[in-house]
């Protein structure tokens, strides 16, 4: 595997459901981040992490919960989301201190639906 | 707040033809990135941008930092189908914070 890949691609989930999207960065990167793109919206940034430490919570609702164990690997643990939570969510991960611009690689995204 | 303006929103132009993009902000950065994303998939970086009045070209594609530091812009010449997608760009301010804009959707006819 090369890049930033994402698991699942797709996944419908209801409103009382427990999920996990995974993320994993094969680029030797120390900062990994995620994001929320609805359509019609600009990227919205939810968490950042540099060397497995959170160092950006962008008011994210509890309902989304971030896990870092290493570098490597990020994911992000679902429960009892809304409808309007539904969204492709992209993973991306940089090199240099997290919370820069520089190069950010993305995966694919996981498109959720909420039902 | 912050805010990026990308524009246009979307552009229609025929195979061959060349497309130019911009995009404005209301303070100065640091950074400017242009990303291309294809339908189902993540954002694929085309060119990074980090002093004023830099000129950078990937292929087919230029992009430049504005002098002013508050906008840039992206060139596509000798448009193909395959250049079909949404453009959007990535910016950092002084503050460290970075925003992205809302995308410019391209069609490319044949």
């Amino acid at each position: 595997e090369t890049g930033v890949t994402q698991t699942p691609r797709h996944l419908v989930m209801g409103m009382t459901n427990k999920k996990s999207l995974k993320c994993e960065q094969h680029l030797g990167h120390n900062a990994m981040y995620w994001y929320k793109q609805s359509a019609k919206k600009p990227l919205e940034l939810m968490f950042v992490y540099n060397f497995k430490e959170q160092t950006e919570n962008n008011s994210v609702p509890s309902r989304f919960s971030p896990e870092c164990p290493n570098s490597s690997h990020l994911f992000l643990h679902l429960h009892t989301l809304q409808p309007e939570d539904s969204a492709l969510y992209l993973c991306a991960s940089s090199q240099g201190l997290a919370g820069y611009l520089y190069e950010q690689y993305f995966g694919p995204g996981t498109r959720l639906t909420v039902t | 707040g912050q805010q990026l303006n990308q524009s246009p929103q979307s552009m229609f132009i025929q195979e061959g033809e060349d497309v130019s993009m911009n995009c404005t902000s209301s303070s100065i950065f640091n950074t400017w990135l242009w990303y291309k994303q294809d339908p189902g998939e993540g954002p694929v970086l085309l060119i990074a941008l980090y002093k004023a009045g830099e000129l950078t070209s990937n292929g087919r594609l230029t992009a430049q930092f504005g002098i002013t530091r508050k906008d840039s812009f992206l060139n596509i010449s000798a448009s193909i189908p395959s250049d079909v997608g949404i453009y959007f760009c990535a910016g950092q301010n002084t503050g460290n914070q970075f925003y992205f804009g809302t995308g410019t959707s391209l069609t490319v006819i044949p």
